[in-house]
């Protein structure tokens, strides 16, 4: 199947600093791209639908101004954590998506914030 | 709004034996449904998708079945092995192609 690289696999930051989370497909063009956030034991939760060149659209409770996120091309779009904070912690997950195809996932990022 | 259950939380089999488990929907229909494997610290894994006109569909030692009338998909691991060991998501598609919502799914462990 097709492969989506998530980067990094692990991230440990500061309360207060920026985290970015990229996702990329490496061998198709990602027309969609979404993120995820999954807490131990439980479901996934759709955090946002991000489309090549237009703007993300976020699922509701979900802070735009806290996770941006950017689709600038069809292999790569970023998740950035801004001003993170210990309740921020959790396992982000993207998937990609080209026309026509299911979406694959990225092996995700365990983010810890201290 | 769209609810998804996945049956128990933890499901224990002996190898060789045929695990099932199941994922029960509420208010909506969805176009397909698709069930996904995920280990540990990992991504989901695609593994089947079933469409609202398809009754059962089959790839190796799996099996998935659909009622729509029930609202209710089956998922069927024939001749288990330890390494089918993981936790088994159901996912829907809501509104939006390849937009998903997932079920809190099912810890399965194959037992030697």
């Amino acid at each position: 199947g097709a492969v989506v690289s998530q980067h990094p696999s692990r991230v440990i930051c500061k309360s207060g600093t920026s985290v970015k989370i990229e996702c990329r497909s490496l061998d198709f063009q990602a027309t969609t791209m979404f993120w995820y956030r999954q807490f131990p034991k439980k479901s996934l939760m759709l955090m946002a639908t991000s489309n090549e060149g237009s703007k993300a659209t976020y699922e509701q409770g979900v802070e735009k101004d806290k996770f941006l996120i950017n689709h600038a091309s069809l292999t790569l779009s970023t998740l950035t954590v801004t001003s993170a904070h210990p309740e921020d912690s959790s396992f982000y997950i993207c998937s990609a998506a080209g026309p026509n195809t299911e979406a694959f996932f990225g092996q995700g990022t365990r983010l810890t914030v201290v | 709004s769209q609810k998804i259950e996945q049956n128990s939380e933890a499901l224990n089999i002996q190898e060789g034996k045929t695990a099932t488990l199941t994922c029960n929907y509420t208010n909506y229909s969805p176009a397909y449904l698709q069930w996904y494997r995920q280990d540990p610290g990992r991504g989901p894994v695609f593994l089947l998708l079933i469409r609202e006109n398809e009754k059962e569909k089959r790839k190796e030692r799996l099996k998935v079945t659909f009622d729509t009338t029930l609202k209710q998909s089956l998922f069927h691991i024939t001749a288990s092995q330890p390494a089918d060991s993981a936790t088994y998501l159901c996912a829907l598609e809501t509104g939006g192609y390849n937009k998903l919502i997932f079920g809190a799914g099912t810890r399965l462990a194959v037992h030697p």
